[in-house]
Protein backbone atom coordinates (compact mmCIF):
# COMPACT_ATOMS: atom_id res chain seq x y z
CA UNK A 1 0.00 0.00 0.00
CA UNK A 2 1.41 3.21 -1.05
CA UNK A 3 2.20 5.84 1.73
CA UNK A 4 2.72 9.22 1.95
CA UNK A 5 3.24 10.89 4.95
CA UNK A 6 4.01 14.60 6.01
CA UNK A 7 5.57 16.23 9.09
CA UNK A 8 7.08 19.70 9.99
CA UNK A 9 4.07 22.03 9.38
CA UNK A 10 3.37 24.54 11.94
CA UNK A 11 3.34 28.31 13.26
CA UNK A 12 5.82 30.15 11.81
CA UNK A 13 6.90 33.94 11.68
CA UNK A 14 7.01 35.90 8.02
CA UNK A 15 10.22 35.88 7.13
CA UNK A 16 10.90 32.29 9.26
CA UNK A 17 12.24 29.04 7.79
CA UNK A 18 10.45 25.75 7.80
CA UNK A 19 11.74 22.46 6.99
CA UNK A 20 8.80 19.67 5.68
CA UNK A 21 9.11 16.30 5.06
CA UNK A 22 6.92 13.67 3.63
CA UNK A 23 8.28 9.99 4.30
CA UNK A 24 7.21 7.27 1.34
CA UNK A 25 6.28 3.70 1.55
CA UNK A 26 5.12 1.02 -0.43
CA UNK A 27 6.58 1.60 -3.56
CA UNK A 28 10.00 2.18 -4.62
CA UNK A 29 10.95 5.82 -4.46
CA UNK A 30 13.69 6.28 -6.70
CA UNK A 31 11.59 5.61 -9.69
CA UNK A 32 9.15 8.45 -9.16
CA UNK A 33 8.95 12.09 -9.51
CA UNK A 34 7.59 13.31 -6.58
CA UNK A 35 5.82 17.23 -6.27
CA UNK A 36 4.73 19.95 -3.73
CA UNK A 37 1.73 20.77 -3.48
CA UNK A 38 -0.78 23.20 -1.40
CA UNK A 39 -4.06 24.67 -0.71
CA UNK A 40 -4.50 28.19 1.39
CA UNK A 41 -7.02 28.73 2.96
CA UNK A 42 -10.55 29.02 0.74
CA UNK A 43 -8.29 28.69 -2.24
CA UNK A 44 -8.05 25.77 -5.37
CA UNK A 45 -5.19 23.37 -4.81
CA UNK A 46 -1.58 24.69 -6.21
CA UNK A 47 1.44 23.00 -7.66
CA UNK A 48 4.57 23.89 -5.53
CA UNK A 49 7.60 22.50 -6.56
CA UNK A 50 8.71 18.95 -8.01
CA UNK A 51 11.97 16.72 -8.95
CA UNK A 52 12.84 14.03 -10.89
CA UNK A 53 13.76 10.56 -9.47
CA UNK A 54 17.26 11.40 -8.87
CA UNK A 55 17.11 15.09 -7.84
CA UNK A 56 18.82 16.41 -10.67
CA UNK A 57 15.85 18.18 -12.39
CA UNK A 58 13.79 20.66 -10.33
CA UNK A 59 10.77 22.81 -10.95
CA UNK A 60 9.18 25.79 -9.16
CA UNK A 61 6.16 27.69 -9.33
CA UNK A 62 6.95 31.48 -9.76
CA UNK A 63 5.79 32.61 -6.65
CA UNK A 64 7.75 30.12 -4.26
CA UNK A 65 11.27 30.32 -6.74
CA UNK A 66 14.42 31.20 -4.96
CA UNK A 67 12.48 30.74 -1.45
CA UNK A 68 11.41 27.34 -1.27
CA UNK A 69 13.70 24.01 -2.19
CA UNK A 70 12.71 21.04 -2.88
CA UNK A 71 15.04 17.90 -2.54
CA UNK A 72 14.61 14.29 -1.92
CA UNK A 73 17.00 11.07 -0.37
CA UNK A 74 16.01 8.36 -1.70
CA UNK A 75 18.44 6.30 0.74
CA UNK A 76 15.59 7.06 3.31
CA UNK A 77 12.25 7.38 1.05
CA UNK A 78 11.84 10.82 2.38
CA UNK A 79 10.89 14.08 0.08
CA UNK A 80 11.88 17.61 1.55
CA UNK A 81 10.73 21.39 1.28
CA UNK A 82 13.06 23.89 2.72
CA UNK A 83 10.78 26.97 2.83
CA UNK A 84 12.70 30.47 3.58
CA UNK A 85 11.66 33.90 3.55
CA UNK A 86 8.14 32.41 4.49
CA UNK A 87 4.87 35.32 3.70
CA UNK A 88 2.00 35.01 5.10
CA UNK A 89 0.13 33.56 1.64
CA UNK A 90 2.73 30.97 1.95
CA UNK A 91 -0.18 30.00 4.32
CA UNK A 92 -1.63 26.69 3.38
CA UNK A 93 -1.80 22.50 3.95
CA UNK A 94 1.15 21.28 2.15
CA UNK A 95 0.88 17.67 0.50
CA UNK A 96 3.37 15.53 -0.54
CA UNK A 97 2.83 13.79 -4.19
CA UNK A 98 3.78 10.79 -6.02
CA UNK A 99 3.73 11.35 -9.77
CA UNK A 100 3.11 8.58 -11.74
CA UNK A 101 2.01 7.78 -15.58
CA UNK A 102 2.02 12.13 -16.15
CA UNK A 103 -0.79 12.77 -12.51
CA UNK A 104 -0.34 13.13 -8.95
CA UNK A 105 -1.28 9.21 -8.28
CA UNK A 106 -0.91 8.93 -4.63
CA UNK A 107 -0.86 12.28 -2.31
CA UNK A 108 -0.38 12.06 1.32
CA UNK A 109 -3.11 13.55 4.34
CA UNK A 110 -1.26 17.39 4.29
CA UNK A 111 0.70 19.22 7.21
CA UNK A 112 -0.40 22.73 7.95
CA UNK A 113 1.96 25.84 7.89
CA UNK A 114 0.65 28.74 8.96
CA UNK A 115 2.77 32.07 8.51
CA UNK A 116 1.58 34.74 11.05
CA UNK A 117 3.18 37.03 13.93
CA UNK B 1 -1.44 29.66 -17.24
CA UNK B 2 -4.30 27.60 -18.17
CA UNK B 3 -7.05 28.22 -15.96
CA UNK B 4 -10.03 25.61 -14.88
CA UNK B 5 -13.21 26.72 -13.81
CA UNK B 6 -15.55 24.30 -12.40
CA UNK B 7 -19.34 24.57 -12.15
CA UNK B 8 -21.14 24.33 -10.11
CA UNK B 9 -19.77 25.74 -7.00
CA UNK B 10 -21.96 23.14 -5.17
CA UNK B 11 -24.00 20.40 -6.02
CA UNK B 12 -27.01 19.27 -3.42
CA UNK B 13 -28.22 15.79 -4.13
CA UNK B 14 -29.25 12.76 -2.87
CA UNK B 15 -27.66 9.25 -2.73
CA UNK B 16 -28.95 7.26 -5.51
CA UNK B 17 -28.47 10.36 -7.47
CA UNK B 18 -26.68 10.89 -10.64
CA UNK B 19 -23.96 13.58 -10.13
CA UNK B 20 -22.60 15.36 -13.50
CA UNK B 21 -19.65 17.98 -12.75
CA UNK B 22 -17.90 20.31 -15.64
CA UNK B 23 -14.48 21.43 -15.66
CA UNK B 24 -13.73 24.14 -18.31
CA UNK B 25 -10.47 25.03 -19.50
CA UNK B 26 -9.34 28.28 -20.73
CA UNK B 27 -7.41 26.90 -23.76
CA UNK B 28 -7.14 23.22 -25.09
CA UNK B 29 -5.63 20.80 -22.65
CA UNK B 30 -6.23 17.82 -25.31
CA UNK B 31 -7.05 14.97 -23.14
CA UNK B 32 -4.74 15.93 -20.42
CA UNK B 33 -7.09 16.18 -17.84
CA UNK B 34 -7.88 14.41 -14.76
CA UNK B 35 -10.48 14.38 -11.47
CA UNK B 36 -9.88 14.46 -7.66
CA UNK B 37 -11.79 13.14 -5.01
CA UNK B 38 -11.07 15.18 -1.59
CA UNK B 39 -13.03 14.74 1.98
CA UNK B 40 -11.25 17.05 5.23
CA UNK B 41 -8.21 15.60 6.69
CA UNK B 42 -8.05 12.72 3.97
CA UNK B 43 -5.78 12.71 1.00
CA UNK B 44 -6.66 13.62 -2.15
CA UNK B 45 -7.34 10.50 -4.60
CA UNK B 46 -6.93 10.16 -7.95
CA UNK B 47 -10.24 9.21 -9.78
CA UNK B 48 -9.66 9.71 -13.37
CA UNK B 49 -6.82 10.72 -15.54
CA UNK B 50 -6.39 11.24 -19.23
CA UNK B 51 -10.20 12.83 -19.39
CA UNK B 52 -11.38 9.42 -19.07
CA UNK B 53 -9.28 6.81 -17.84
CA UNK B 54 -10.20 5.46 -13.85
CA UNK B 55 -7.75 5.14 -11.56
CA UNK B 56 -6.90 2.27 -10.20
CA UNK B 57 -9.77 0.65 -7.65
CA UNK B 58 -11.82 3.41 -8.85
CA UNK B 59 -15.63 2.28 -9.02
CA UNK B 60 -17.74 2.01 -12.13
CA UNK B 61 -20.15 4.91 -11.25
CA UNK B 62 -17.27 7.26 -11.69
CA UNK B 63 -16.67 8.01 -15.34
CA UNK B 64 -14.91 10.93 -17.42
CA UNK B 65 -15.62 12.52 -20.57
CA UNK B 66 -14.21 15.26 -22.99
CA UNK B 67 -11.31 16.82 -24.47
CA UNK B 68 -10.41 20.52 -26.14
CA UNK B 69 -11.46 22.09 -23.63
CA UNK B 70 -15.01 20.92 -21.98
CA UNK B 71 -15.03 17.90 -19.78
CA UNK B 72 -17.51 15.94 -17.44
CA UNK B 73 -17.01 14.28 -14.56
CA UNK B 74 -20.33 11.72 -13.87
CA UNK B 75 -21.00 9.53 -10.92
CA UNK B 76 -24.24 7.43 -11.89
CA UNK B 77 -25.37 7.00 -8.62
CA UNK B 78 -24.59 8.83 -5.41
CA UNK B 79 -22.79 6.21 -2.71
CA UNK B 80 -22.76 7.79 0.69
CA UNK B 81 -19.13 7.89 0.31
CA UNK B 82 -19.21 10.18 -2.71
CA UNK B 83 -19.91 13.77 -0.85
CA UNK B 84 -17.00 15.08 -0.91
CA UNK B 85 -15.31 17.95 -2.54
CA UNK B 86 -14.18 17.01 -6.44
CA UNK B 87 -11.26 19.26 -8.45
CA UNK B 88 -9.85 19.04 -12.09
CA UNK B 89 -6.59 19.34 -12.80
CA UNK B 90 -4.87 19.70 -16.31
CA UNK B 91 -0.86 18.87 -17.43
CA UNK B 92 -0.91 20.03 -21.23
CA UNK B 93 0.48 23.18 -19.57
CA UNK B 94 2.30 22.62 -16.20
CA UNK B 95 -0.03 21.44 -13.98
CA UNK B 96 -3.42 23.35 -12.35
CA UNK B 97 -6.58 22.91 -10.78
CA UNK B 98 -9.84 24.16 -10.92
CA UNK B 99 -11.49 25.33 -7.68
CA UNK B 100 -13.47 22.58 -6.74
CA UNK B 101 -17.10 21.63 -6.74
CA UNK B 102 -18.59 20.11 -3.64
CA UNK B 103 -21.08 17.35 -3.87
CA UNK B 104 -23.50 17.73 -0.62
CA UNK B 105 -26.11 16.09 0.71
CA UNK B 106 -29.68 16.80 0.18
Amino acid sequence: EVQLVESGGGLVQPGGSLRLSCAASGFSFSSYWMSWVRQAPGKRLEWVANINQDGSEKNYVDSVKGRFTISRDNAKNSLYLQMNSLRAEDTAVYYCAKYGSGWFDYWGQGTLVTVSS
Amino acid sequence: EIVLTQSPATLSLSPGERATLSCRASQSVSSYLAWYQHKPGQAPRLLIYDASNRATGIPARFSGSGSGTDFTLTISSLEPEDFAVYYCQQRSNWWTFGQGTKVEIK
